[in-house]
C-alpha cells in the first residue's frame, strides 16, 4: 500500500492561510488523494478529494503536484474551529486496508 | 438526518469479558469499517464488510468477530481473547467504489477494560 508522509504539527494564526503539506511519492495511478480531519474524542471528517486536477470546495481547496508525488490542503482563512489532526490518506477502489498515519496536528493561535 | 451511528459512547468492560459495539448506517452505503485508534496514533483497520452476510479481516483482526446480517448494521464483538482491547472504536461507512466516495465516520466508542 502507498504511504503518505506528513508534518507531525504546524502553527498557525487565527484568519491567515494555512497551507498543509502531504508527500506521497509511491501514489499509483489510481490512487485518489483523500483529507479528513479529527477533532478530540470524535469520529474523522471528510474534507476533501482528488485525483489529478486542483479541487476546491467549501471548506477547503487541494493542489496536487503535476507528478502526483505530492499535495497540499489549503484552509484559506483558519479559524480556531479548525484546530485538528489532519490525515491526508490515498484511496483506490480495491484499497479497503487503509494505512492512517499519525496525521498532522494543527494549532490556530488566536 | 442521514448518518452513521455508534453506540455506546464509553464502555467499560471487565477482564475476560466479551461486550459488542453497536454500528447503525442510514445512508444506504453498501460499505462498512470497522477501526481501532490508538493515543496518538493514526486508524487501523480491524473488519470491513463490502456487502451483506460477507466480511473480511483488517490488519488488527485478533480477537475481534463481526457480523453483517442487515445492510445498517455492522456489530463489532471485543472477545476475551483480545489482549489489550482499551481504545478508540470507529465505525464507517461508504459507497463501494473507494477511490472517488467520501467515507464516513461515527463518532466512536471508548473502551476501557477495567
Amino acid at each position: 500500500d502507498a504511504k503518505t508522509t506528513q508534518p507531525n504539527s504546524m502553527e498557525s494564526n487565527e484568519e491567515e492561510p494555512v497551507h498543509l503539506p502531504c508527500n506521497h511519492s509511491t501514489i499509483s495511478g489510481t490512487d485518489y488523494i483523500h483529507w479528513y480531519r479529527q477533532l478530540p474524542s470524535q469520529g474523522p471528517e471528510y474534507v476533501i478529494h482528488g485525483l489529478t486536477s486542483n479541487v476546491n470546495n467549501r471548506m477547503a481547496s487541494l493542489a496536487i503536484a503535476e507528478d502526483r508525488k505530492s499535495s497540499t490542503l489549503i484552509l484559506h482563512r483558519a479559524t480556531l474551529r479548525d484546530a485538528a489532526v489532519y490525515y491526508c490518506i490515498l484511496r483506490d477502489d480495491s484499497n479497503y486496508q487503509l494505512i492512517w498515519g499519525a496525521g498532522t496536528k494543527l494549532i490556530i493561535k488566536p | 438526518d442521514g448518518g452513521i451511528t455508534q453506540s455506546p459512547k464509553y464502555l467499560f468492560r471487565k477482564e475476560g469479558q466479551n461486550v459488542t459495539l453497536s454500528c447503525e448506517q442510514n445512508l444506504n452505503h453498501d460499505a462498512m469499517y470497522w477501526y481501532r485508534q490508538d493515543p496518538g496514533q493514526g486508524l487501523r483497520l480491524i473488519y470491513y464488510s463490502q456487502i451483506v452476510n460477507d466480511f473480511q479481516k483488517g490488519d488488527i483482526a485478533e480477537g475481534y468477530s463481526v457480523s453483517r446480517e442487515k445492510k445498517e448494521s455492522f456489530p463489532l464483538t471485543v472477545t476475551s481473547a483480545q489482549k489489550n482491547p482499551t481504545a478508540f472504536y470507529l465505525c464507517a461507512s461508504s459507497s463501494r467504489g473507494l477511490g472517488n466516495t467520501e467515507a464516513f465516520f461515527g463518532q466512536g466508542t471508548r473502551l476501557t477494560v477495567v
